[in-house]
């Protein structure tokens, strides 16, 4: 069973718009939900992290919004640019030194 | 910017070679990861390590796996018999343990059996 899913497979904007990125997670002990960034030919770099007890977390042009009780998330990348294009991965574990669980990625394009 | 470091970037095999590749994990990190990345973008736990000892592994693939973490040396991760269904990008990421959450990935060995 999948335990983190991801929508939309793909997507693609144009530059300075806002992409909007979903995430679910089966799993209710989940704690803590990574956002990591990937480049074609590189390792996922961590972009964003939201642990459950927040319902919002921002980082310059990107912010995660939680809702713990539907077992949602979102990454919202505002003012996009061409330099975001890439596959973002939704993560989620359950306590330190675990395993993360990753969802199957959205491809970004961003047209400049 | 992370500075796990993971070698060989690319390992080329024949089926029934063994691969191996190694990690070095960032300085200071005790806890180490072993992660299997698809061409479908589907990622696998392989198994993790916290200083030399194995603290979670999956039933690793018919035993044809093997990792390990010594003491000031690389980890490394090797599969024994390679098949071709063992191409793939194979991640390593360490954390801090503690309680710090944050996994930090290499750039990953590439493998392609042929």
């Amino acid at each position: 069973q999948q335990q983190v899913r991801q929508s939309p497979q793909s997507l693609t904007v144009w530059e300075g718009e806002t992409a909007i990125l979903n995430c679910s997670y089966e799993d209710s002990t989940f704690n803590y939900f990574p956002w990591y960034q990937q480049f074609p030919g590189e390792g996922p770099a961590l972009l964003i992290s939201i642990r459950s007890v927040s319902d919002k977390k921002e980082d310059g042009r990107f912010t995660i919004f939680f809702n713990k009780r539907e077992k949602k998330l979102s990454l919202h990348i505002t003012d996009s640019q061409p330099g975001d294009s890439a596959t973002y991965f939704c993560a989620a574990r359950r306590n330190s030194n675990n395993r993360i669980f990753f969802g199957d990625g959205t491809q970004l394009v961003v047209k400049p | 910017n992370s500075k796990v470091i993971q070698t060989p970037r690319y390992l080329v095999k024949g089926q029934g070679q063994k691969a191996k590749m190694r990690c070095i994990p960032e300085k200071g990190h005790p806890v180490v990861f072993w992660y299997q990345q698809n061409k479908n973008n589907e990622f696998k736990f392989l198994i993790n390590f916290q200083n030399q000892e194995v603290l979670q592994q999956i039933d690793m693939t018919e035993k044809r796996f093997s990792a390990e973490c010594p003491s000031n040396s690389p980890c490394s991760l090797e599969i024994q018999s390679s098949e071709a269904g063992d191409s793939a990008l194979y991640l390593c990421a360490s954390s801090p343990g503690l309680g710090e959450d944050t996994q930090y990935f290499g750039p990953g060995t590439r493998l392609l059996v042929l």
